[in-house]
């Protein structure tokens, strides 16, 4: 069965300071990825996808992720968050590519002064 | 302005009752969906619907219920409501089933006392 593990429910981290959210996947194929961001009170929106190809992926305001097939991971990065990038993140696998997505829990990021 | 809005965004009932959460995208998309996310689950696909059909169902529950008036509308009809329907319903669009990172609505939030 496929499954999205982002082991770190809550993180925390100072302004200016670099980002990395986890995320682990299990899935016997190739699979496709995304991250969704949820900010408080609106709808998902996409960050970033990764089909195939180069394992780093640019995204929207500064993030990427890295596909790792070894260790069945794609984490997130940011190098210098900001206060507004608080919000929740969602790891997304998709076997087929398409809609029928599998969704880990999230993590809710938290930006302080 | 919101391509993909959903109504109302907030919905409280009792159990027992019927309601119904609308979903009208102006994206000019063929492919539309409706996602769950509750306190106790990962967010879930539970319908996909292309050009006003049927295509998958993955909510056990028959007193769930889509229904596609127009190409553009995608409602969901929750009969006999119980408590743990309690959730956001995310209401999303894809230009078809096998496009990539479809796009979300805001939500509506349902409440069932």
């Amino acid at each position: 069965a496929q499954s999205v593990t982002q082991p770190d429910a809550r993180v925390t981290v100072s302004e200016g300071a670099s980002l990395q959210l986890r995320c682990k996947y299990s899935y016997s194929g190739t699979p496709y990825l995304f991250w969704y961001v949820q900010y408080p009170r609106q709808g998902l929106q996409l960050l970033l996808k990764y089909y195939s190809g180069d394992p780093v992926v640019q995204g929207v305001n500064g993030f990427e992720a890295e596909f790792s097939k070894s260790n069945s991971s794609f984490h997130l990065r940011k190098a210098s968050v900001h206060w507004s990038d608080s919000a929740v993140y969602f790891c997304v696998l998709s076997p087929t590519g398409n809609y029928k997505y599998v969704f880990g829990a999230g993590t809710r990021l938290k930006v302080i002064a | 302005d919101p391509k993909i809005i959903q109504k109302p965004k907030y919905l409280v009932a009792v159990t027992g009752s019927e309601k119904i959460l609308i979903c009208e995208q102006y994206l000019g998309h063929n492919a539309m969906y409706w996602y769950r996310q509750s306190a106790k689950k990962p967010l879930e696909f539970m319908f996909s619907y292309s050009y006003q059909k049927l295509m998958d169902n993955q909510t056990a529950s028959s007193r769930f219920q889509p229904q596609s008036s127009k190409k553009n509308h995608l409602d969901l009809q929750i009969t006999a409501l119980k408590p743990d329907d309690s959730a956001t319903y995310f209401c999303a669009s894809s230009r078809d089933r096998n496009n990539q990172a479809p796009l979300f609505g805001e939500g509506t939030r349902l409440s069932v006392l």
